[in-house]
């Protein structure tokens, strides 16, 4: 039921910068509502990286940044790390029927 | 860095009613944030489920909502959350969360529980 797409996948070799989009619409981050991003490594809990477009979590190297552009998010992982490997996620607000939290279809990040 | 602990069974029949409690290590009233839970079928993506916020409202997801109830437990320092007729399309890990009522995302996540439904 995801409303937000992301590619499956992307990769990238240390040290180097990758770019997951995520694509919305008019009802979500077209509409104007912040897109936050997760990481979940195997087997763990998801883990809040950026708020509100821009901002970083408590922690979180400033070799994550995120972006927002009309209807498209973006997170950027530069200086790529073996510790980075997992799965990202979007999520923005919903103002359609559909739900109100929707999350992106997800991208599997893999260091080369 | 508030802690959440999600409780509960781990298999569950076809067509009974799902229940899991979420305990916090803070609950102080704050009505920045809302507690909610979140759900992740095995090999899937993120599927939000409802949200609890401090005034007493709660919201939940459409294709859930004729059968999801997020309460408050009488302790005041758990919720928990009530699925009824469940079927094998609601097995997953299920994460109890805290968010931001404002920027509205999720700050906290509880480690989840898988629960299984079968006969």
């Amino acid at each position: 039921q995801s409303v937000l797409t992301q590619p499956p996948s992307v990769s990238g070799a240390p040290g180097q910068r990758v770019t997951i989009p995520c694509a919305g619409t008019s009802s979500n981050i077209g509409a104007g509502y912040d897109v936050h991003w997760y990481q979940q490594r195997p087997g763990t809990a998801p883990k809040l990286i950026i708020f509100g477009n821009v901002n970083r979590a408590s922690g979180v190297p400033d070799r994550f940044s995120g972006s927002k552009s009309g209807t498209s998010g973006s997170l950027a992982i530069s200086g790529l790390q073996a510790e980075d490997e997992a799965d990202y996620y979007c999520q923005s607000y919903d103002n359609s029927l559909s739900a109100f939290y929707v999350f992106g279809t997800g991208t599997k990040v893999t260091v080369l | 860095q508030v802690q959440l602990q999600e409780s509960g069974p781990g298999v569950v029949k076809p067509s009974e009613t799902l229940s899991l409690k979420c305990t916090a290590s803070d609950y102080s009233v704050n009505f920045d944030y809302y507690w909610g839970w979140i759900r992740q079928s095995p090999g899937k993506g993120l599927e939000w489920i409802g949200n609890l916020y401090h005034n007493g409202g709660s919201d939940y997801n459409p294709s859930l909502k004729s059968r999801v109830t997020i309460s408050l437990e009488t302790s005041k320092t758990q919720f928990s959350l009530k699925l009824t007729s469940v079927t094998a399309a609601d097995t997953a890990v299920y994460y109890c969360v805290r968010g931001d009522a404002d920027f509205a995302c999720v700050v906290h996540w509880g480690l989840g529980t898988l629960v299984r439904v079968s006969s």
